[in-house]
């Protein structure tokens, strides 16, 4: 069983700040990684991917990989209150199977005004 | 343009009863996948339609779901006999195909299934 870990939450964080979001996965095989946002009641939306190892910046987000540890993280910086979601982290399947993301339960985070 | 198109938005039913999820993907997209995500839960993967290839149905949770689809064109999901733990939001998403590392997957807003 493929697994997909996420600190659950929910992860509060004051305007202006830094909020740090880690994601765990048991596929070594894994090659693709994959971070959406899903406001409350809205379907996830795609805003960031990474593939190799080390930092990829998008604007205020920074996702970073490393797959000896099998482990994945966003940044977001100089968080603000329209960042208030739930990130999900997604990770393809190896192989054949790399069409299939398995997605964790997603971190709830709250940015305080 | 439109994006991907799910009906109904809402559905209450019956436990025991059929029903029927549809989904219209983005013009073009020639993959089609089906998730469920329950309350606090993360997304599940269903089945993955494409083209004119073998589905892979291997997320289907038991013989009552099914799912089909036309060409590269509509999908429906069909839940028969259903049951209170089958209540969750279902999720279409449709992408150019070749995996989600060259092409993005755009969901739907979802039907939320509540079965009483």
């Amino acid at each position: 069983q493929k697994e997909v870990e996420q600190n659950s939450g929910p992860l509060s964080v004051p305007e202006g700040a830094i909020a740090s979001l880690n994601c765990t996965y048991s596929d070594r095989g894994s090659q693709s990684f994959f971070w959406y946002r899903q406001y409350s009641g809205k379907s996830p939306e795609l805003i960031m991917s990474i593939y190799s190892n080390g930092d990829k910046e998008d604007g205020r987000f920074t996702a970073q990989l490393n797959k000896a540890s099998q482990y994945v993280s966003l940044l977001i910086r100089d968080s603000q209150p329209s960042d208030s979601a739930t990130y999900l982290c997604a990770v393809s399947g190896s192989g054949g199977s790399n069409y299939k993301l398995t997605f964790g339960k997603g971190t709830l985070l709250t940015v305080n005004p | 343009g439109a994006g991907v198109s799910q009906s109904p938005s809402n559905k209450v039913t019956e436990k025991g009863k059929d029903v029927e999820l549809r989904c219209d993907p983005i013009s073009g997209h020639t993959a089609l996948y089906w998730y469920r995500q329950r309350l606090g839960q993360g997304l599940e993967f269903l089945i993955y339609f494409q083209g004119n290839s073998a589905p892979d149905k291997s997320g289907l949770p038991s013989d009552r779901f099914s799912a089909e689809r036309t060409g590269e064109s509509v999908s429906t999901l069909t839940i028969q006999r259903t049951q209170q733990e089958d209540s969750a939001v279902y999720l279409c998403a449709s992408s150019l195909g070749g995996g989600p590392r060259n092409s993005p997957l755009h969901f739907g807003n979802g039907t939320r299934l509540t079965v009483t």
